[in-house]
């Protein structure tokens, strides 16, 4: 089974900081990696995933993450934050294979400070 | 495009009570998973309907069932609710394959 860490529940950081928000997972097979965001009651919008490839993934609203095997680590990062960034972001990890069940980290929230 | 859409947006039940959670995917879409998310928790997998047949499932019991119809929409069904059972309930469909899957905004479901 997978499993996936998520080892900040919340990250303050002021607007136009660069944030990292931490993400670490378990298996013992080969994974698919992403990235979610959830903004207050809405559901979870895509923002970057990791199939194969180049390690360093680009995504949406100038997020990017780098997928680290020998750490099992896909760290999500952003150069300079801005308010609206404030939300729930989620790590998840599906199996090739594994016809899409993915299972998902417990959620980091981040407070953009003005 | 409407995206996923899921009704209804908000449902207050008792224990005991039976409820039915419905789900349109996204144009084009023929897999739709179902994924319970509790207050502070990140979303669980409950199961996936994929040719109106699940293909798979989550560590749920069995009263949580479900259905999907022939034009790919889905329903969730969840029996004997218990006060646990209070979460935003989220859909997700995708084509099959290693797509990424578009969620809906959730059915927010309290059990009192």
């Amino acid at each position: 089974a997978q499993s996936v860490t998520q080892l900040d529940s919340q990250v303050p950081v002021f607007e136009e900081a660069p944030v990292e928000l931490r993400c670490n997972y378990s298996s013992s097979v080969s994974v698919y990696l992403f990235w979610y965001v959830q903004y207050p009651n809405q559901g979870l919008q895509l923002l970057l995933k990791y199939l194969s490839g180049s390690t360093l993934v680009k995504g949406i609203n100038g997020f990017e993450a780098e997928f680290n095997k020998s750490q099992t680590s896909f760290h999500l990062r952003k150069p300079s934050v801005h308010i609206s960034d404030t939300a729930e972001y989620f790590c998840a990890v599906s199996v090739p294979g594994g016809y899409q069940k993915v299972t998902f980290g417990i959620g980091t929230k981040l407070q953009v400070i003005p | 495009d409407a995206g996923v859409t899921q009704s209804p947006t908000h449902l207050i039940k008792t224990r005991g009570q039976q409820v039915t959670l419905r789900c349109s995917p996204k144009s084009g879409h023929d897999t739709v998973s179902w994924y319970q998310q509790a207050l502070g928790q990140g979303p669980q997998f409950i199961f996936q309907y994929y040719e109106e047949e699940e293909r798979q499932r989550g560590n749920f019991p069995d009263r949580f069932s479900g259905h999907q119809f022939p034009n790919y929409s889905s329903e969730l069904n969840v029996n004997a609710l218990l006060l646990g059972d209070s979460a935003l309930y989220l859909c997700a469909s995708s084509w099959t394959g290693p797509n990424e899957q578009f969620f809906g905004p959730g059915t927010r479901l309290t059990v009192l």
